[in-house]
């Protein structure tokens, strides 16, 4: 089944304690991407990557790294994580580096930071 | 700048008639895609219709069309012959130089 996965669903963490959020699709996509949904706010983009060890800030990347050093995998990193981070996560994947085709959602990941 | 606006928060559409969703855009671009996307209460993503920019005619999948006036930079998703399942958040997005912007959303609400 084609897919984009995402672990964790949930997560509850403290101030400052590094986390990562993996992403990964079987759908041999060459463009992936990280957003937040904000309540008023829509998605926003944080990161995109065009393919394998092609990265790029979208438009919140403050707070966040990625990696693309496997074409199926995109993890989210918090190095640092403030309470402002506390927000529902997609990542997301697509054909034709994003443009003309539809982007595969993975579930979410709800992360709070206390 | 707000690059994609959805100026309605909410709206309210009886059962089996047509509903109008409103997107303006802001690009300078020649080149862009728009999208249509629905998140029910359960919070997927789920993909309901795209436009490219130099696609003469609106695009239409099933009962969801896009009406796009490129003059007006504009890209509103008719839903024909409502139905209760189609309760749900709609977020418009627009696509440039490989980045994506996204609308505040538009909530639904099929009235049975």
């Amino acid at each position: 089944e084609a897919q984009v996965t995402q672990n964790p669903r949930y997560l509850i963490t403290v101030t400052g304690k590094k986390l990562t959020v993996t992403c990964s699709q079987n759908m041999n996509h060459e463009y992936m991407s990280w957003y937040r949904q904000d309540p008023g706010l829509g998605l926003r983009q944080i990161y995109y990557s065009m393919n394998v060890e092609v990265t790029d800030k979208g438009d919140v990347p403050e707070g966040y790294k990625v990696s693309r050093k496997e074409k199926r995998n995109f993890p989210l990193i918090l190095e640092s994580p403030s309470p402002n981070q506390t927000s529902l996560y997609f990542c997301a994947s697509g054909g034709v580096a994003g443009g003309g085709n539809e982007q595969f959602f993975g579930p979410g990941t709800r992360l709070t930071v206390l | 700048a707000q690059k994609i606006t959805q100026t309605q928060p909410g709206m309210f559409v009886q059962e089996k008639e047509a509903v109008t969703l409103d997107c303006t855009y802001d690009t300078s671009d020649p080149s862009y895609g728009l999208f249509w996307y629905k998140q029910p209460s359960s919070g997927e993503m789920i993909f309901l219709i795209y436009q490219g920019s130099y696609d003469q005619q609106n695009a239409t999948e099933g009962r969801y069309s896009l009406n796009f006036q490129k003059a007006r930079k504009s890209a509103n998703l008719v839903i024909s012959a409502s139905q209760l399942g189609d309760s749900a958040m709609y977020f418009c997005a627009m696509t440039r130089t490989h980045q994506f912007y996204f609308g505040t959303g538009t909530s639904l609400t099929v009235i049975p």
